[in-house]
């Protein structure tokens, strides 16, 4: 299986703050990753799929890059509604691993 | 629009069965592929398999194989999931989901809350 971790497992933010949480795959996914936001007791949604494009319907301030092992996910400006859990997953290969999640809570 | 509608939550004792079902509204079964996700108290989201409802064909994780049944009701856009021989490990909230093209999952059930105790 391919094995996807996620740095930092948490961190704290304000609101406006930019945020950078990255995602590395224990093997070559090419583009192959998409990240969900997930708030507790919701269902998952998707926001990035091929590293990079953003879902419709997300707003602009969520971006993703990357492509191989490494990826990051990036919040221009943090606003209230996004502090929630984020999840990076691999649909290269299957099983569809997902990384552990970063938190992000407010400061 | 399309919409996952799950079957409601579920208590089990260990050894026990249970069956989640995951309505299509809107839209129907065979266009889509339905994927199952879990997330287990505290701890984070988990790819379970796949179900073709096309094809027929269905594709678990390692630690589901043998224990995990996928189906689909295509008159009643109606997909399932059944889970064998459940443990406490395996309280959790059981998602249904349909992918894109490159496998990312969009479109979301509500969640199915199943609790295993004796």
């Amino acid at each position: 299986d391919i094995q996807m971790t996620q740095s930092p497992s948490s961190l704290s933010a304000s609101v406006g703050d930019r945020v950078t949480i990255t995602c590395r795959a224990s093997q070559t996914i090419s583009s192959y990753l998409n990240w969900y936001q997930h708030h507790a007791g919701k269902a998952p949604k998707l926001l990035i799929y091929a590293a990079s494009t953003l879902q419709t319907g997300v707003p602009p301030r969520f971006s993703g890059s990357g492509s191989g092992t490494d990826f990051t996910l990036t919040i221009s400006s943090l606003q209230p509604e996004d502090f929630a859990t984020y999840y990076c997953q691999q649909s290269y290969i299957i099983p569809f691993t997902f990384g552990p999640g970063t938190k992000v809570d407010i400061k | 629009q399309v919409h996952l509608v799950q079957s409601g939550a579920e208590v089990k004792r260990p050894g026990a069965s249970v069956k989640v079902s995951c309505q299509v509204s809107g839209g129907t079964l065979p266009e889509f592929s339905m994927h199952w996700v879990r997330q287990a108290p505290g701890k984070g989201l988990e790819w379970m398999g796949d179900f073709d409802a096309y094809s027929g064909e269905t594709v678990s994780a390692p630690k589901f194989q043998g224990r995990v049944h996928m189906a689909a009701d295509p008159s009643t856009d109606t997909a399932s999931m059944e889970l064998r021989s459940l443990g406490s490990e395996d309280t959790a909230i059981y998602y249904c989901a349909t992918p894109t093209a490159s496998g990312a999952l969009d479109l979301w059930g509500q969640g199915t809350l199943v609790s295993v105790s004796s």
